[in-house]
């Protein structure tokens, strides 16, 4: 079956502008998750969707973050006004959710701000 | 504090050897434990969950040690294959956060012929 998909999968975009990230999760799956990987980095929790709760965004990294999730569906991810060190992969992860379900990545959106 | 420790290498081992990663964690109300490998430039995937009881995929082992906290992967009969960045998880139970995962910033293997 289909698995966790991304748009785009790269993005350049110069420093100042907005950008959308989005991401589509396996079908069924009530736990999504956006992660961010800079070059040589482990991956840096940014926001948890479970279902109908109110998100855990405990890991966005500035107010110029923000995503929303659509009922059990699509999720994007914002970031307004982009500086040179938002460059890195952000990563989408899908689950069954609860305890213990495995995630399930998307490949990735690379943004590279110039 | 972070959340999961790992050593992150590069450890580089000829083809064959045996190979162990360590990982600790630091909340004792930890309730899931898993290996992830990544490869270059690409998405995490699931390696192995890691049981109290320890559990064994092949030439794969995974230990849990709840009492030290910490958990262990060991390669045997390395494999150029192998080479990956191996991410050490773990889940908590607490409330709003149930589901969500820590993810260590992984340790890099690089398996030499």
């Amino acid at each position: 079956g289909a698995g966790v998909s991304q748009s785009p999968s790269n993005k350049v975009t110069e420093k100042g502008k907005d950008v959308e990230l989005r991401c589509d999760p396996i079908s069924g799956h009530t736990a999504l998750y956006w992660y961010r990987q800079r070059l040589g980095q482990g991956l840096e929790f940014l926001i948890y969707f479970q279902g109908n709760s109110a998100p855990d965004k405990s890991g966005l990294p500035s107010d110029r973050f923000s995503a929303e999730r659509t009922g059990e569906s699509v999720s994007t991810l914002t970031i307004q006004r982009t500086q040179q060190e938002d460059s890195a992969v952000y990563l989408c992860a899908s689950s069954l959710g609860g305890r213990g379900n495995e995630q399930f990545f998307g490949p990735g959106t690379r943004l590279t701000v110039l | 504090r972070k959340e999961v420790e790992q050593d992150p290498g590069p450890f580089n081992v000829p083809e064959g050897a045996t190979v162990a990663f360590n990982c600790t964690y630091s909340n004792s109300a930890s309730q899931s434990f898993f290996w992830y490998r990544q490869d270059c430039r690409k998405e995490p995937k699931l390696l192995m969950s890691v049981y109290s009881s320890g559990n064994e995929d092949g030439r794969f082992t995974a230990q849990l040690n709840r009492a030290s906290q910490y958990i262990s992967l060991l390669i045997r009969d390395s494999k150029l294959s192998d080479s990956a960045t191996y991410l050490c998880v773990v889940t908590y139970d607490r409330g709003s956060t149930l589901g969500r995962l820590y993810f260590g910033r992984g340790t890099q293997l690089t398996v030499w012929p």
